[in-house]
This record gives structure tokens, sequence and C-alpha cells, in this order.
């Protein structure tokens, strides 16, 4: 495709399920990137790939979060035990490598809502 | 920690006016700074890039510029249309070239 797709567009789940969020980067972007964006914090880094590897994990709230990449390509986002303060927007972005002369392109979103 | 300020919080205007967004940040080792407007219910769309080493960029009527001593950069939009309206976010880009996010301006243009 010619940009970053997410799916699902929407998500509702009931407290303590457990969820999957699915990134396609644009094809031949290196690397990729995870954000959160909920209405009191802003958008809020989670986790950062290079390839398969992801050297930055720091933005991840919790241990009920984890990131996978496989490929290079497909990214999934795996929150466990979900909690109402997981409600947000979650973002998706991709560049070309990780460099200061190349933007980050961005997805539309999977707007989770935990009730 | 690098924290990012954009000001104002939400702007009104008339169609035709010139105007200008600001965006703060604290700390200068910043690798590149990115502008995005974000529309109700999408994801972010990129309008422009500056990396360390550049002042400004420019593309059609938008003219961003980057001063990093100050910690400042400007969105210069040209004579505003309606369909600008939406909300501005600055990044700026640190370790692993993560993007460090203000909390964006609202923008309204109104016909």
């Amino acid at each position: 495709g010619a940009g970053v797709s997410q799916s699902p567009s929407n998500k509702v789940t009931e407290k303590g399920k457990d969820v999957e969020l699915r990134c396609d980067p644009i094809s031949g972007h290196t690397a990729l990137y995870w954000y959160r964006q909920s209405l009191g914090q802003g958008l809020e880094f989670l986790i950062y790939f290079q390839g398969n590897s992801a050297p930055d994990k720091s933005g991840l709230p919790s241990d009920r979060f984890s990131a996978e990449r496989t490929g290079g390509s497909v990214s999934t986002l795996t929150i466990q035990r979900t909690q109402q303060e997981d409600s947000a927007v979650y973002l998706c972005a991709s560049s070309l490598a990780g460099g200061a002369q190349v933007g980050q392109y961005f997805g539309p979103g999977t707007r989770l809502l935990v009730l | 920690k690098q924290e990012v300020t954009q000001i104002p919080a939400a702007l009104s205007v008339p169609e035709g006016e010139n105007l200008v967004l600001n965006c703060s940040f604290t700390d200068s080792a910043i690798y590149n700074l990115q502008w995005f407007r974000q529309d109700p219910g999408k994801g972010l769309t990129s309008l422009l890039l500056i990396q360390s080493s550049q002042r400004e960029q420019t593309s059609g009527r938008l003219n961003a510029s980057l001063d990093k001593s100050s910690g400042r950069s400007t969105l210069y939009i040209a004579a505003s249309q309606p369909g600008d309206s939406a909300t501005y976010l600055c990044g700026s880009g640190g370790s692993n070239y993560k993007l460090t996010f203000g909390k964006g301006t609202l923008l309204t243009v109104n016909p």
C-alpha cells in the first residue's frame, strides 16, 4: 500500500481482556514506531523497532504492554489484561531508517476503548 | 527529559490571514523537528521536516523555522484557508529519532 495501515480502526473491549493491534508500515521502511495519544497526555512514544529488533522500549507504560515485529515489516502491539486507562488512540509510524534526514509517516491509528 | 510546548493551544482567524504557530523545546540536542497536521479522528499528516543543521523549510504556503539555540520552532501559514483548519503538532526528534510531541494548536480558519 501507499501508506502506513493499521487494524482494527476501532476496538472496544472489556477490562481484563487482551487486545492485539496491528501495523503495516510503508514498504521498505526499516524503522517503525508506536505512539499513544490520549486526552490527558497528548502523544507519547511507546517503542521503536529497527528491523525486527527493538532497541528502545522505554515508553512502554507497564509489563502488560509488549510488541513484536516480524520479517522487518508487520508489527503487533499487545496489551494484556486491559485497564480503562489504556483507552486511547494507538498510532504507528514508519520511516526509511532511523535518521535525522527522514521523517516519520503515520497510520490512521487504532481507537481503543476499554469498558 | 525533553519537553515540548505549543502556544497558543487554540487559534481562530479569518480566512486570508497570515499566522504563526509556536513550538518550544527544553533540550536543544535534537536531530530534527517535524510539523504535522491532524484532522479530527485521523492520523498525523507530515507537513515539514527540519534537520538540526537546517534553519528553515518551505512547502507551498507553509514555512517552518528552527532555532536550536533558543529551543524554538515556528510554523508560518500564509493566506490561511478554511481547509487549513486542523490541529497542528510539532515533534522533536531525539535519541533513536523518536519524536516528543507538544499538545498541539487547534486552528480554526473562518470563511
